[in-house]
């Protein structure tokens, strides 16, 4: 499968734990964005990556979020303690100037 | 700063007819491409079809076609001939030509959920 693929699929956690997504891309492709979609709305930037280098973050990305992309590989976000307004799906997109490739999403739930 | 807009939150037709989804958007930016993405229940994001401001031929891929117009700032999908599979929320999305090395994000608009009846 040469796709972008992005684990967990689910995650339910409780508010105040941390959390940990991975996205892995499509491998000939050196950019990589993710972005937040919260119910009834479309998505919105969150950061990206050039190769490894984080290069942009939105004000939506509080200091609770972290994201890394080692060796320019897969890339991971984390949230530290969790809030409840952190529930989402969580896109990564995998591009190639200018079409974005989007893996299946991870829905964070937080109770 | 640019803003996409899609005034219809819901839709549904019957199979076999055809479908206009509308999406208006606010940009100063000359060069930019149009997107609409079909995110079906509990599945991925898929690309339907893209179009590029500076060409004025509207783009088409197969029951897929689109009503570009510029000056208006408007950017429609029209689905022919609509399938069960075509039931999905639809996004319209907008990215600014900055070139390859520059931020490219997609700037989304709300979505319209499409249901195609039997």
């Amino acid at each position: 499968d040469t796709g972008v693929s992005q684990n967990p699929r689910h995650k339910i956690t409780k508010r105040g734990q941390n959390v940990t997504f991975r996205c892995d891309p499509i491998s000939e492709h050196n950019r990589l964005y993710w972005y937040r979609q919260t119910l009834g709305q479309g998505p919105e930037f969150l950061t990206y990556f050039q190769n490894e280098a984080q290069l942009e973050k939105s004000r939506l990305l509080s200091d609770r979020f972290s994201a890394e992309r080692p060796k320019g590989s897969f890339s991971t976000l984390e949230i530290q303690r969790t809030e409840q307004g952190d529930s989402a799906m969580y896109l990564c997109a995998s591009s190639f100037y200018p079409k974005q490739f989007f893996g299946p999403g991870t829905r964070l739930t937080v109770l | 700063a640019q803003t996409v807009t899609q005034s219809q939150p819901e839709m549904s037709v019957q199979e076999a007819e055809t479908v206009t989804l509308s999406c208006t958007y606010d940009t100063s930016e000359s060069n930019y491409y149009l997107f609409w993405y079909k995110q079906p229940p509990s599945r991925q994001m898929i690309l339907v079809i893209r179009q590029e401001a500076y060409k004025q031929q509207n783009a088409t891929e197969n029951r897929f076609s689109v009503n570009f117009q510029k000056a208006a700032k408007s950017f429609s999908l029209k689905i022919s001939d609509s399938q069960l599979g075509d039931t999905a929320m639809y996004f319209c999305a907008f990215m600014k030509r900055a070139g390859r090395d520059s931020n490219y994000q997609l700037i989304w608009g709300a979505g319209t959920k499409l249901i195609i009846k039997p």
